[in-house]
Parts: structure tokens; sequence; C-alpha cells
């Protein structure tokens, strides 16, 4: 199974930060990846797939980058509604994963 | 707007038998892949199962491969997830999920119902 790794597992933020969060994956993926945040208590929302392709609905101050094994989520001013954890998953091969998630909180 | 509702989740001992379901609406539920995603409370997700539109392709997650069965009935919009020889690390809140497409993008998960809570324990 393609392992996936997150760094950092977790940050502390302002509102109106640039967020980056990385996404690494055991083997290369093409752009087979995509992000999904989750908020206490609630399912995850797909943000973005296909790497960099931003999912209806979702604003524009999400962006995704990457491919082969390395990619990137980017949050270009966090909002308040923003502080949450988010994940990434490649969906190249099966079995599916996911990394472990990665926490943005309150500075 | 397409809903997706679990039911059956609930306390089972550990060795034990459960089926959850899933009745899907407000869209033509044979054109999707469908998946079960779960998640051990305040920890992170682990994709389980995926089946495709028609049904015919299954795929797991090794950890529940012989164990766990997918299927899915178009005609009632259903989904299914037969759980048999249940352990205390299958202790979870389990989604129902559709994909954005069939195979190829069906892990690209856009709609999750809410969960139903399986708790193995003696």
């Amino acid at each position: 199974a393609i392992r996936m790794t997150q760094s950092p597992s977790s940050l502390s933020a302002s509102t109106g930060d640039r967020v980056t969060i990385t996404c690494r994956a055991s083997q290369g993926i093409n752009t087979y990846l995509a992000w999904y945040q989750q908020k206490p208590g609630k399912a995850p929302n797909l943000l973005i797939y296909a790497a960099s392709t931003l999912q209806s609905g979702v604003p524009s101050r999400f962006s995704g980058s990457g491919s082969g094994t390395d990619f990137t989520l980017t949050i270009s001013c966090l909002q308040s509604e923003d502080f949450a954890t988010y994940y990434c998953q490649q969906y190249y091969n099966y079995p599916i994963t996911f990394g472990p998630g990665t926490k943005v909180d309150v500075k | 707007e397409v809903q997706l509702l679990e039911s059956g989740g609930g306390l089972v001992q550990p060795g034990g038998s459960l089926r959850l379901s899933c009745a899907a609406s407000g869209l033509t539920f044979s054109t999707y892949a469908m998946n079960w995603v779960r998640q051990d409370p305040g920890k992170g997700l682990e994709w389980v199962s995926l089946i495709s539109g028609s049904g015919d392709t299954t795929y797991y997650a090794d950890s529940v491969k012989g164990r766990f069965t997918i299927s899915r009935d178009n005609s009632k919009k259903t989904l299914f997830l037969q759980m048999n020889s249940l352990r205390a690390d299958d202790t979870a809140i389990y989604y129902c999920a559709k994909g954005r497409g069939d195979i190829t993008f069906g892990g690209v998960i856009v709609t999750w119902g809410q969960g139903t809570l399986v708790t193995v324990s003696s």
C-alpha cells in the first residue's frame, strides 16, 4: 500500500496568515491526490482533487500543487472558518490511503 | 441535493457480525462508485472499501479483506457493508461516501453521510 505522510502534524496560525501543508507519497502517484477538510464532529469535506483542481463551491483561497510524490495545500489568507484538520488522500491505486492529518489551530 | 443516510451501527461483541446500510437520494445511484470510510473518534481517516457503480468491481483495505463485504442494490439506491469477525480495532464511525465518478475517480469523495458508530467490545 502507498503510505502518505503529512507535515507538520499540527500548526498554529492567525487569521490572515498564509498556511502551507505538505503531503508526501511513498511512491509516485502522478496527480491522483485529493485534499479534505474536517471540523470536529463533522464529516470531511472535499477541497481539491487531481492535486490542483478546486472542488465546486470551495473558496479560491485554497490551492493545491504538486505531482509524483510531493504535494502542497496552501491557504492564502486564513479565515476563522478554516481552523480544522486537513487530510491528503491518494487514489492512484488500491487500497486508497489517507495521510495522518494536519491540525490547524489558533495561535 | 445528494443525501446519504447510514444505519445499522451499534455495540457488538468481538467475533460478531454487523451489517451497515446506506440509503442514497438525490442522485443517479448506479452512475457512481460508493465507498465506506471509517474513523476512530479523535483519530484519522481510514478508507475501507469501494464498489463500482454496477457493483461488478470491489476493493478493500488490507485490514478488512476477507472479513468485510461491500455490496449495493441499485434498484433501491442502497449501499451495504457486511462486517464479520469483528475486532476491537474495527471500532469507529463508519461513513458512507459517494465518489466523484465511477472507478477512476470513485475514490475522490464528494459527498459523505453523517456516519454510524460501530463499537466492538465485550
